[in-house]
């Protein structure tokens, strides 16, 4: 079983749609979790970090913290085309000191 | 405020030649993490480094590979009589002290490929 667990897609949604994107995790333990936005041959950058249980928006974002289930997601809404870029899900686990990532899951939005 | 500093930003190289990608963190940070991306994969955990001091090293090959983040100068990941397999783009990222892995920004990358 992997630390990190993506489907790597593609997830093709509309624009204007929302887009959801799904991630487990192994590590009952795990304290921290972050989605990061990675385009086509460049480095990652930071959307979302969440800790606690539940819902945090920024903006057209929401994370979904679930640690009974060690599940987060991400949900973007009025999807534009450029958000099409691939969206890494990356956990710290207990006592860690590291990101560990998942695969990533590739979007595109369609005009 | 310049971000993480890499470079080269490419790099190519024969088999058997040696890899060296430098790594100069954010002004006020002080701890160095370098990642892996293959081709269609997500990034993989090599080393994470303080001044003078690897703090962890467990997703370093255990041959050919070595780290370093000197009291002066850039942090480098050095690849010794590199093969095909070594092909790859490397991120390093830094943290301020105090937060750790919670804030990382990451460079630019450095692609290397190997002939």
């Amino acid at each position: 079983q992997k630390e990190v667990e993506q489907n790597s897609g593609p997830l093709s949604v509309p624009e204007g749609a929302i887009a959801s994107l799904n991630c487990t995790y192994s590590d009952r333990g795990s304290q921290s979790f972050f989605w990061y936005r990675q385009y086509s041959g460049k480095s990652p950058e930071l959307i979302m970090s969440i800790y606690s249980n539940g819902d945090k928006e920024d903006g057209r974002f929401t994370a979904q913290l679930n640690k009974a289930s060690q599940y987060v997601s991400l949900l973007i809404r009025d999807s534009q085309p450029s958000d099409s870029a691939t969206y890494l899900c990356a956990v710290i686990k207990a006592a860690g000191n590291k990101l560990t990532f998942g695969g990533g899951t590739r979007v595109l939005v369609k005009p | 405020n310049a971000g993480v500093m890499q470079n080269p930003r490419h790099l190519v190289r024969r088999r058997g030649q040696e890899a060296r990608l430098r790594c100069s963190p954010m002004k006020g940070h002080s701890h160095v993490y370098w990642y892996r991306q293959l081709p269609e994969e997500g990034l993989k955990f090599m080393v994470y480094l303080q001044k003078e001091n690897i703090i962890d090293e467990s997703g370093m090959p255990k041959e050919r590979f070595s780290a370093e983040f000197p009291k002066e100068g850039p942090s480098i990941l050095r690849i010794q009589q590199v093969v095909r397999g070594d092909s790859a783009a490397y991120f390093c990222a830094s943290s301020p002290t105090t937060s750790g892995a919670n804030v990382l920004t990451f460079g630019a990358g450095s692609r290397l490929t190997v002939l």
